[in-house]
Formats: C-alpha cells, structure tokens, sequence
C-alpha cells in the first residue's frame, strides 16, 4: 500500500519561532503532495500544491511567505510556519498520491496539531 | 473553496442500523471519493467512484453517483461502534487535480 507519514504529530511553540512540519512517502514516489489545513470540527482546506523540483502553488489567501514549502524530492514535502502565532494554531495534513494510480484515492498523513502559545 | 456539502451534518445511530450521509457537489467531476477521519487523525481513503459510474461497493460500504443531480451517497450497512467517526466527501475535477472537500458528517455509533 501507499504509506505517508507526517512528523511531528504534536507541537507546542511560542509566539514567533517557527515550526517544521515533514510529509514522507514511505514507499512510494510522489512528485505531488498536497497541505490542509483543518480547525476543529471542520473541513480541509487546501492551502498549497507542492511540487518536487519546483515552486509550490498556494491558495487563494494563503501567504506564502508564511507557510514555506520545500519538495525537495520525490518523497519529502516540508511546511514551516514562520513567526507563528496563536492563530496558526491547527490541524495541519498532508497528502500524497502515487503517481499513475489514478482511479486510487490520496494517501493522508495522520496529521500535526499546532499550538502556538 | 468548498464545494461539497454533507449531510446529515451530525448522525447519531444504534450499532446494527445503517447509516446514510449525502454529498452535494456544484461543478463537474472526474471522480468523487470518500474518507474517513477519526478524531485528531488524518484522514483514510474509502472508496472512489468515477463520473462513469452510478454505484460502487467495498464491504459494508455502498456509493451511488448521481452526476445529473450532482449527488452521492455513502451508505454503511449493519453499523459498528468503531464506525464512529467524521465522513468526508471529495470531488476531483480530473484525475490528477486536487481534491475539493465537502464539510463532513460526523457519525456516532451507540453500542
């Protein structure tokens, strides 16, 4: 099967630091993997696209300045949250397809809880 | 944005019964999955059924399609406390776009 795993799955920071975030295909090539974003019992939204090799694409009102991407291979998607504040706070989740499976749906990491004090 | 719609928005049933959550969608698709997140989890991947078909099955589950009303629904059968859980649905316009998720039902299953 096609395995993802995201690190940390919680995390605690002060106000202005910043915080890291892995997505890892574990046995699979994945050229694209996806970050949500989920606050409580809500749904995901999609906040950027990122692509091995190149410049992630961001949402509509997410700054990229502040959510950082780097997919610098075929099986390690980063997020950090720069200068985080209490309103960065969330569930954050990353997602990632192997490529050619495409009647096969996304593999989700388990997630990270942000909190930012 | 979102473009999928659940609902119920919250189900609450007796182990045995089933359970039937709807999503409505607005745009056209290629293919409409659902998943299933246990609380504080990530998500897993259910089922996908293409825009070509009309029902699909995997175990307990049953997906129907309906691309002229932009609906589908996800239908458990014989219910299980560990079926509690939130349900999402999400649409893919082709098959390598991202998806789009609905805002999901949150079942409850009593034993």
């Amino acid at each position: 099967g096609a395995v993802v795993s995201q690190h940390p799955s919680r995390v605690i920071c002060k106000s202005g630091t910043s915080v890291k975030i892995e997505c890892r295909s574990l046995d699979f090539q994945a050229t694209t993997m996806f970050w949500y974003r989920q606050f409580p019992k809500q749904s995901l939204m999609l906040m950027a696209t990122s692509n091995e090799g190149s410049k992630a694409t961001y949402e509509q009102g997410v700054e990229k300045d502040k959510f950082l991407i780097n997919h610098a291979s075929l099986t390690l998607s980063t997020l950090t949250v720069t200068s985080a504040h209490p309103e960065d706070s969330s569930f954050y989740i990353c997602s990632a397809r192997k490529v050619g499976q495409t009647n096969y749906g996304y593999t989700f990491g388990s997630g990270t809880r942000l909190t930012v004090v | 944005s979102q473009q999928g719609e659940e609902d119920p928005q919250a189900l609450s049933i007796q182990e045995g019964e089933n359970a039937t959550m709807n999503c409505s969608y607005k745009t056209s698709i290629n293919n409409l999955q659902w998943y299933r997140q246990n609380s504080g989890r990530g998500l897993v991947h259910l089922i996908l059924i293409r825009s070509n078909e009309r029902e699909k099955h995997s175990g307990r589950l049953r997906v129907t399609l309906d691309t002229s009303k932009k609906s589908s629904s996800l239908l458990i059968t014989a219910s299980r406390a560990a079926d509690t859980a939130s349900y999402f649905c999400a649409t893919a316009p082709s098959g390598y776009s991202t998806l789009t998720f609905g805002k999901g039902t949150m079942l409850l299953v009593s034993p």
